[in-house]
């Protein structure tokens, strides 16, 4: 059965630094992988999403890179603002038929002005 | 991309009454779904709504407590029956797009008295 883990839970940063987001799977045989982005009583606003034939996408300040292999994504944030605060949520849709996407618990980041 | 509408946003119930949470997509869509996020949680998958026929439920949620409808290929409700205090959580609906990305709508938030 598919699990997915997030590290570190939750990160408080200075306005400005670069930061890192860490997502790991247990099964390899992914369709593809997602990462979210919630704020506090929203819903979830796609960021990325890596087909599992690719290797990293790009979107303006965000870079989600994929290890199918070693179970890994990424998520790296450039030049963090205030506005990034949020809880960030990567989600793995599993290759099997019939089985749906597999949620982490999120990292919730907080970047301080 | 898909644009997803829920109604309504937020609703306080008493404890035994039923509500109704309608998701609506701007464009046709093969794959909906309806997750719950209690507090502090990541996401459950309740169903998997499927168009002209019976939802499909993940364990621990049944039919009789969670009725779905899906008349069409953009529209879907979720239920909540006999509603307790333990079914106070947000409800969101999603939508896979053509290329398997998934989006969500802006959730319903419950509250049972």
């Amino acid at each position: 059965k598919q699990e997915v883990t997030q590290i570190p839970a939750a990160l408080s940063v200075p306005e400005g630094e670069n930061l890192v987001l860490n997502c790991s799977f247990t099964d390899s045989a992914i369709y593809n992988l997602q990462w979210f982005r919630q704020d506090p009583g929203k819903g979830l606003t796609s960021l990325l999403l890596i087909q599992s034939s690719q290797r990293e996408q790009t979107s303006g300040r965000l870079n989600a890179s994929l290890d199918k292999s070693s179970g890994r994504s990424t998520l790296y944030i450039a030049a963090s603002q205030p506005g990034d605060s949020a809880t960030y949520l990567c989600a793995v849709h599993p290759f099997s038929y019939g089985q749906n996407f597999v949620f982490g618990p999120g990292t919730r980041l907080s970047v301080l002005p | 991309s898909a644009v997803i509408s829920q109604k309504p946003s937020r609703d306080i119930c008493q404890r035994g009454t039923s509500l109704t949470i309608q998701c609506q997509v701007d464009s046709q869509v093969t794959m909906m779904f309806w997750y719950r996020q209690q507090p502090g949680q990541s996401l459950t998958l309740i169903a998997t709504a499927n168009q002209g026929s019976e939802a499909t439920y993940e364990s621990g949620f049944v039919i009789d407590k969670f009725p779905i409808s899906r008349p069409n290929l953009t529209f879907s409700t979720l239920t909540v029956s006999n509603m307790s205090p333990e079914d106070s959580s947000i409800y969101l609906c999603s939508a896979l797009d053509s290329s398997n990305e998934q989006f969500f709508g802006p959730g319903t938030r419950l509250t049972v008295l």
